[in-house]
């Protein structure tokens, strides 16, 4: 099984419906980050959270939430969306306690089409 | 101003050769770390090989090596012996620390390489 998951794998939505994007690890990390992928743009941070009750923004959140349900999961909302939201949506983890400079571990990542 | 920039929007190998993919950044942090990361066209993120900028070895695994000069901030990505399975989009990314210490988390990403393996 992937120790990074994430539902739904695709996703159609209209423009104005609010959706939820779900991420869950197996890994036992304690960190938990969501990027965006738009062509061209490699990957920018949405939010991220070092542990259940550490939230913060990243370079992108307006028009987003998250919520860190347990060690591990953690949501992505949209609330209003939007077509430029249209995007590949990438969670990941890292650990810490690893050492040296923490590798993320990203998930297989959510295809959404906002129309 | 970019801070990890990726010259070879595509780049083309042979099977069995070897392949460079270039990668510089810019930072004023003395401690931070570089990481690559495959993405095949079916869209994950492969996490392949990273470098602190204290080591003072280039990063190897397996197939992939990572020459990494400080001083002309850069950190380019050596596939060797080629795969079919290496077509692949590669990003280079880097992690700074704030400067009060505290490991901010936040990964910034070059644009990436398309990289196409020929048999």
């Amino acid at each position: 099984d992937a120790d990074v998951t994430q539902t739904p794998r695709n996703r159609i939505t209209k423009t104005g419906k609010r959706i939820m994007l779900e991420c869950s690890q197996t890994k036992g990390h304690d960190r938990m980050y969501w990027y965006r992928q738009d062509p061209g743009l490699g990957l920018r941070l949405i939010y991220y959270s070092f542990d259940v009750k550490d939230i913060n923004k990243g370079e992108i959140s307006d028009g987003y939430s998250v919520s860190r349900q347990a060690q591990a999961k953690f949501s992505l909302s949209l609330e209003s969306a939007i077509p430029n939201q249209t995007a590949l949506y990438f969670c990941a983890t890292s650990d810490p306690g690893q050492g040296g400079w923490e590798t993320q571990y990203f998930g297989p990542g959510t295809r959404l089409l906002v129309l | 101003a970019q801070k990890i920039t990726q010259t070879q929007p595509g780049m083309f190998v042979q099977e069995k050769e070897a392949v460079t993919l270039d990668c510089t950044y810019d930072t004023s942090d003395q401690s931070y770390g570089l990481f690559w990361y495959k993405q095949p066209s079916s869209g994950e993120m492969i996490f392949l090989i990273y470098q602190g900028s204290y080591d003072e070895q280039n990063a190897t695994e397996g197939r992939y090596s990572l020459n990494f000069q400080k001083a002309r901030k850069s950190a380019n990505l050596v596939i060797s012996a080629s795969q079919l399975g290496d077509s692949a989009m590669y990003f280079c990314a880097m992690r700074e620390r704030t400067t009060g210490g505290t490991s901010y988390g936040k990964l910034t990403f070059g644009q990436g390489t398309i990289l196409t393996v020929h048999p």
